[in-house]
């Protein structure tokens, strides 16, 4: 069965720490894999792989994927009270006639003044 | 460009009802998906709408079910309401283009609550 596994399940964190959020997965047919930001309610999208080893950016944001060894992660830096939320692996699989996103259960980010 | 959007935000309802939740795309995208967020079970995928056909339909009960218009704006219904399907219930759109990845945009989400 396809299964998205992310780590830690919550973490807290002082402003300014850096965090390494894991998204391990065992997922057939792979396409893609995607984080998300989930604040209140929308997930809001970051960023989307699909080469192994190519670092996504987006200012203090990066990710990065090991297709070999079947897992992403996610990089924070210099947090801020604004990265609170809830982060968002999915993986995107081919499924039957179309294309399906799998979620993990998500990590639970806090960052402290 | 406007973003995914979705009616009404908050619902309550009573066991036994029927509910329809609506969905507008993203211009231009021709897919929409529809998840139900619980805080035991996470995000999980209901039914894919393109070009107006299901093209995906997940492990749900019959009960769930949905359609797409001509202009991409989507519906999911639930009928016969129970406790269990107190939930966030999101919507994605995207391109539905098959030849690549996907990236799928999420709507604010619609939330039932069934008493």
């Amino acid at each position: 069965e396809d299964k998205v596994v992310q780590s830690p399940l919550s973490l807290v964190v002082h402003e300014g720490d850096t965090v390494t959020l894991n998204c391990s997965y065992e997922v057939t047919n792979f396409r893609s894999l995607l984080w998300y930001k989930q604040e209140k309610k929308a997930p809001t999208f970051l960023f989307m792989l699909t080469s192994s080893g190519i670092e996504k950016k987006s200012g203090r944001l990066s990710s990065i994927l090991d297709k070999k060894e079947l897992f992403s992660i996610l990089n924070i830096t210099a947090t801020q009270t604004g990265d609170s939320a809830v982060y968002l692996c999915a993986v995107g699989r081919w499924w039957r006639s179309s294309y399906k996103l799998i979620f993990g259960s998500g990590t639970r980010l806090l960052v402290r003044p | 460009k406007a973003g995914v959007t979705q009616t009404p935000r908050y619902l309550i309802k009573t066991r036994g009802q029927q509910v329809t939740l609506s969905c507008s795309p993203i211009s231009g995208h021709r897919s929409v998906s529809w998840y139900q967020q619980t805080p035991g079970q996470g995000l999980q995928f209901l039914f894919e709408y393109f070009s107006e056909t299901q093209r995906n339909k997940g492990n749900f009960p019959g009960r769930f079910s949905g359609r797409q218009f001509s202009n991409s704006r989507s519906e999911m219904n639930v009928s016969t309401l129970e406790l269990g399907d107190s939930a966030l219930y999101l919507c994605a759109s995207s391109l539905g283009d098959l030849s690549g990845p996907d990236t799928q945009y999420f709507g604010p989400g619609t939330r039932l609550t069934v008493l």
